[in-house]
């Protein structure tokens, strides 16, 4: 069955870069994900990828995407205070719904 | 616009109790899903929708019902809550044609005792 899988933890220093992985099994996929989610909110969109790109990058963020190894992940530059949350990463698959994995908490260390 | 619209956003139910989360996008989507989020975990299908009158199941639909019968709602209903079912539920909207961007809701949390 399909499967997104991501480290739960990280914890970085404030102006470190963050890197946060994701291992997806679904080759079928069209578009993968990175969502943020701050305590007791919902999901907001950061930024995607579509399946046939190595790389996108968006301001502080840039996403590196391994097809062969069906492994995503997000960098984020400066990393600060405000970047910790829970980030998600998803995949949509050919049904179009959403998969996603169980998250992985960023902490910031000052 | 108003997006994607939950309510209520706080709810708590006795065990055998049966409730609707209510959903409404105002973009004239035609795919529609609910999600479940368990603590520490992240988000599961329950049931998705493509169009009115068309609804499927997920991957956890086990409890649950839904309907489509305009294109703006998608109602989820629970008949006989379960502890089980404490959770915080998303609805998400997409357009079907763009398959890029998914809207969500600010969520529903639903404490069942």
């Amino acid at each position: 069955g399909e499967d997104v899988e991501q480290s739960l933890f990280l914890s970085v220093r404030e102006g470190d870069s963050s890197v946060i992985n994701c291992t997806y099994t679904d080759s079928s996929s069209t578009y993968l994900y990175w969502y943020k989610q701050e305590p007791g909110a919902g999901l907001q969109l950061l930024t995607y990828i579509f399946s046939n790109m190595d790389m996108k990058q968006d301001q502080r963020l840039t996403v590196l995407l391994n097809k062969k190894d069906k492994h995503l992940s997000l960098r984020i530059a400066d990393t600060q205070t405000g970047d910790s949350a829970i980030y998600f990463c998803a995949e949509k698959q050919s049904a179009r719904q959403l998969t996603f994995g169980s998250g992985t908490q960023l902490t910031v260390l000052p | 616009n108003a997006g994607v619209t939950q309510t209520p956003k706080f709810r708590i139910l006795k065990i055998g109790q049966s409730m609707t989360l209510q959903c409404t996008q105002d973009m004239n989507h035609n795919y529609m899903y609910w999600y479940r989020q368990d603590p520490g975990m992240g988000l599961k299908l329950i049931y998705y929708s493509v169009g009115a009158g068309i609804t499927d199941k997920g991957e956890v639909p086990n409890g649950y019902n839904v309907s489509r019968s305009t294109t703006e709602d998608f109602p989820l209903r629970l008949e006989l809550a379960a502890p089980s079912q404490t959770s915080v539920y998303f609805c998400a909207s997409s357009p079907g044609t763009d398959d890029r961007i998914d809207t969500f809701g600010s969520g529903t949390r639903l404490t069942v005792v």
